[in-house]
C-alpha cells in the first residue's frame, strides 16, 4: 500500500498562490499516478487534474485551466499543486490521491483557506 | 463532461439495515465506476472499483453493481461505522467526476 503524507494548513491571502506538496512511500512516484482533489467546506468532490496513466501526462480539468500547476520531484518521490490568483472560492481542503482510474490512496488532506 | 448523480441524497437508517445507493452516469461509461465512503475530518476511502469490485481490507457487507449508466452501491447490514458519506466517481474519461454524495445517517 501506498503511504500519502501532504504538506500543513495554508492561510492566504486574495490573488496569492498556494503550492502544496504530497510524498509518497512504499512505492516510487514514478509508478504511480497521481491526483488532486479538493472539497470545499460541506461540498462535494472536486477533481483538479492529475497524471493520465495512458499517456503520461498531466491533465487539467478545464476550470483550472492556466491557474493550476501540478508537478513531480522523483527524485524525493514528491508531488506538488500549485494554485495560483486565489479567491475565498478555493477555501477547501486539498487531497493528493493515488490511481489511475480510481484512487486507491489518499493523502490526509491540506486546508486552505483563503482570507483577507 | 459526464455528470453524475447519486440517489438519495441522504438516508436515514437503523444498524442492521440494508441500504441501497444508486449513481447514474449522464452517458455511458462501462464499468469505470469506483464508490468511496467518508467520514468528517477525513480523507476519502476506496470501497468498490470496476463498478463491482471489492477493495482489499473492505468489509463483504459491501457490494456494487451496475454497468453502462447506472449503478448500485449496497451495504447488507449497516454497521455503525458505516454512517458516513457515499461519493460514485467515474474514470472513464477526462475530467473525472464524482456524484454529489449520499450521507448515511442514524434513524
Amino acid at each position: 500500500q501506498v503511504q500519502v503524507v501532504q504538506s500543513g494548513a495554508e492561510v492566504k491571502k486574495p490573488g496569492a498562490s498556494v503550492k502544496v506538496s504530497c510524498k509518497v512511500s512504499g512505492y516510487s512516484l514514478t509508478e504511480l499516478s497521481m491526483h488532486w482533489v479538493r472539497q470545499a467546506p460541506g461540498k462535494g468532490l472536486e477533481w483538479m487534474g492529475g497524471v493520465d496513466a495512458e499517456e503520461g501526462e498531466i491533465v487539467y480539468a478545464q476550470k483550472f485551466q492556466g491557474r493550476v500547476t501540478m508537478t513531480e520531484d522523483t527524485s524525493t518521490d514528491t508531488a506538488y499543486m500549485e494554485l495560483s490568483s486565489l479567491t475565498s472560492e478555493d477555501t477547501a481542503v486539498y487531497y493528493c490521491a493515488v490511481g489511475a482510474f480510481r484512487f486507491d490512496d489518499w493523502g490526509q488532506g491540506t486546508l486552505v483557506t483563503v482570507s483577507s | 463532461d459526464i455528470q453524475m448523480t447519486q440517489s438519495p441524497s441522504s438516508v436515514s437508517a437503523s444498524v442492521g439495515d440494508r441500504v441501497t445507493i444508486t449513481c447514474r452516469a449522464s452517458q455511458g461509461i462501462s464499468n469505470w465506476l469506483a464508490w468511496y465512503q467518508q467520514t468528517p475530518g477525513k480523507a476519502p476511502k476506496l470501497l468498490i472499483y470496476g463498478a463491482s469490485f471489492l477493495q482489499s481490507g473492505v468489509p463483504s457487507r459491501f457490494s456494487g453493481s451496475g454497468s453502462g449508466t447506472d449503478f448500485t452501491l449496497t451495504i447488507s447490514s449497516l454497521q455503525p461505522e458505516d454512517f458516513a458519506t457515499y461519493f460514485c466517481q467515474q474514470g472513464n474519461s477526462f475530467p473525472f467526476t464524482f456524484g454529489p454524495g449520499t450521507k448515511v445517517d442514524i434513524k
